[in-house]
C-alpha cells in the first residue's frame, strides 16, 4: 500500500498522560500536514512540514503539542499532559507542493479518547 | 482569518434525487478543492478548480467555481447510496495550507 499510514488507529488514554502518534506519508511527497477533526466538523489545520522543516503552527497547537519530522520522511505528533478536550481524530495528510498547492492525501487517522 | 462556509449543513434526499452543496469563502481564492469523507473514513480528494467560472464534471458530479472566485458548488445528479458522506470544500491560504469548509453531510433514503 503506497498511501498515507497512521499509527495507532485508536488510542485511549487517561487525562494527564502523554501520547505519541506516527504518520508515514506517501514517499515522494515533500509536504506533511497534521489536522484535528472533531465530530461534525471539518479538519482543522494544526501544523505542516516541508521536508524536515516545520513551517507553521496553528494557534490551536498549545505548548503541550509538539510535532517532528526528523528526516523529512515520517512524522510524529506528541501531546503531553492530555486533557479531555484533546479527544478527537488526528489526521495526517501529505502532498507534493512545487509552486502551487496540490491535493492532499489523507491517512486513516488516529482517534484519541482521553478519559 | 479566512473562513469557508458551506450550506446546507445536512441534506437528506431520496435515492435518485439531485443534491447540491454550496461553498462560500470570506476571501478570494486562488483555487478550490473538494473532498469527500465517508462515514468513519478520512477525507478523499475529489477535484481542484483553478479558473474563474470553471466547470468540471466527474460522471454524475458537477463542480463549479464562481466568477469572483469566492464561491463554489458541487451538484450530484440522480444520487446513489454510494454518494453518502460529508462533502467538504477547502480553500488554500497562500501556497501553504488549506482551510476546510464546514461540510455538508449527505444521507440517502433508499
Amino acid at each position: 500500500d503506497t498511501g498515507v499510514s497512521q499509527n495507532p488507529r485508536h488510542k485511549i488514554t487517561k487525562r494527564g498522560q502523554n501520547v505519541t502518534f506516527r504518520c508515514d506519508p506517501i514517499s515522494e511527497h515533500n509536504r506533511l500536514y497534521w489536522y484535528r477533526q472533531t465530530l461534525g466538523q471539518g479538519p482543522e489545520f494544526l501544523t505542516y512540514f516541508q521536508n524536515e522543516a516545520q513551517l507553521e503552527k496553528s494557534r490551536l497547537l498549545s505548548d503541550r503539542f509538539s510535532a517532528e519530522r526528523p528526516k523529512g520522511s515520517f512524522s510524529t505528533l506528541e501531546i503531553q499532559r492530555t486533557e479531555q478536550g484533546d479527544s478527537a481524530m488526528y489526521l495526517c495528510a501529505s502532498s507534493l507542493a512545487t509552486g502551487r498547492l496540490y491535493e492532499q492525501y489523507f491517512g486513516p487517522g488516529t482517534r484519541l479518547t482521553v478519559t | 482569518g479566512q473562513q469557508v462556509m458551506q450550506i446546507p449543513q445536512y441534506q437528506h434526499v431520496q435515492e435518485g434525487e439531485d443534491f447540491t452543496t454550496y461553498c462560500n469563502s470570506s476571501t478570494t481564492l486562488s483555487n478550490i478543492q473538494w473532498y469527500k469523507q465517508r462515514p468513519g473514513g478520512h477525507p478523499v480528494f475529489l477535484i481542484q478548480l483553478v479558473k474563474s467560472g470553471e466547470v468540471k464534471k466527474q460522471k454524475r458530479l458537477t463542480f463549479q467555481f464562481g466568477e469572483a472566485k469566492k464561491n463554489s458548488s458541487l451538484h450530484i445528479t440522480a444520487t446513489q447510496t454510494t454518494d453518502v458522506g460529508t462533502y467538504f470544500c477547502a480553500g488554500p491560504v497562500g501556497n501553504e495550507k488549506l482551510t476546510f469548509g464546514t461540510g455538508t453531510r449527505l444521507t440517502i433514503i433508499p
